[in-house]
């Protein structure tokens, strides 16, 4: 398997611009994990589902912030409009049930300015 | 809410020495407690995962223990190599929960 997959690697944006981030996770795995790490808060969980079914959103910052799971094989993390403070690396993490250890992927690198 | 503490944020040592991160986290229910490795750029690998009913767990020249009583794990590092700079991340899942609790990460660079 190639691991969790993310894109772009690399985004640069303009201030209020929408920024769209995708994740594949690995097959078979039915938990997926939005993180956002940055200097002053290292590692802050946005997001996770279940089976394609969103369970815990409280990490989301604001409404500007949306996450959506249409099949097993595919998420998105969505800013509209994006803001400097945004910027960060964003990981997706995934695992199957039974499991605690997390795969993570190479995360996406967001610079808004 | 829990909170994880890593001290310290660096710490440069030469080649050869062994060495100890340290992590400290509050809420003592935790379920188990993973030690990662973050490469400049890249994503988190998982090196260690100590269940909560562990005291340590070995991978190679790394050794990690769990000290729940104190809130306390700590990473040793074996015979340092320049290949072992990076930045170590720990993380606790707590019981009942799916997500993890990352701190903020020790910076590791070892000298040749």
């Amino acid at each position: 398997d190639a691991g969790v997959i993310q894109s772009p690697r690399h985004e640069v944006t303009e201030m209020g611009q929408e920024v769209t981030l995708r994740c594949k996770p690995i097959s078979g795995h039915d938990y997926l994990f939005w993180y956002r790490q940055t200097m002053m808060r290292g590692l802050e969980l946005l997001i996770y589902f279940n089976n394609n079914v969103p369970i815990d959103d409280s990490g989301m910052p604001e409404d500007r912030f949306s996450a959506k799971m249409p099949n097993a094989s595919f998420s998105t993390l969505k800013i509209q409009p994006s803001e400097p403070r945004d910027s960060a690396v964003y990981f997706c993490a995934s695992r199957p049930s039974g499991v605690t250890e997390a795969f993570f992927g190479q995360g996406t690198r967001l610079t808004v300015v | 809410k829990q909170e994880v503490t890593q001290i310290p944020a660096a710490l440069s040592v030469p080649e050869g020495e062994n060495l100890v991160l340290n992590c400290s986290f509050t809420d003592s229910a935790i379920y188990n407690l993973q030690w990662f490795r973050q490469d400049p750029g890249k994503g988190l690998t998982s090196l260690l995962l100590i269940q909560s009913s562990q005291r340590e767990q070995t991978s190679g020249r790394l050794n990690a223990s769990l000290d729940k009583s104190s809130g306390r794990s700590t990473l040793y590092i074996a015979a340092s190599q320049p290949g072992d700079s990076a930045t170590y991340l720990c993380a606790a899942k707590l019981t009942g929960a799916n997500n993890l609790f990352f701190g903020t990460g020790t910076r590791l660079t070892v000298i040749p």
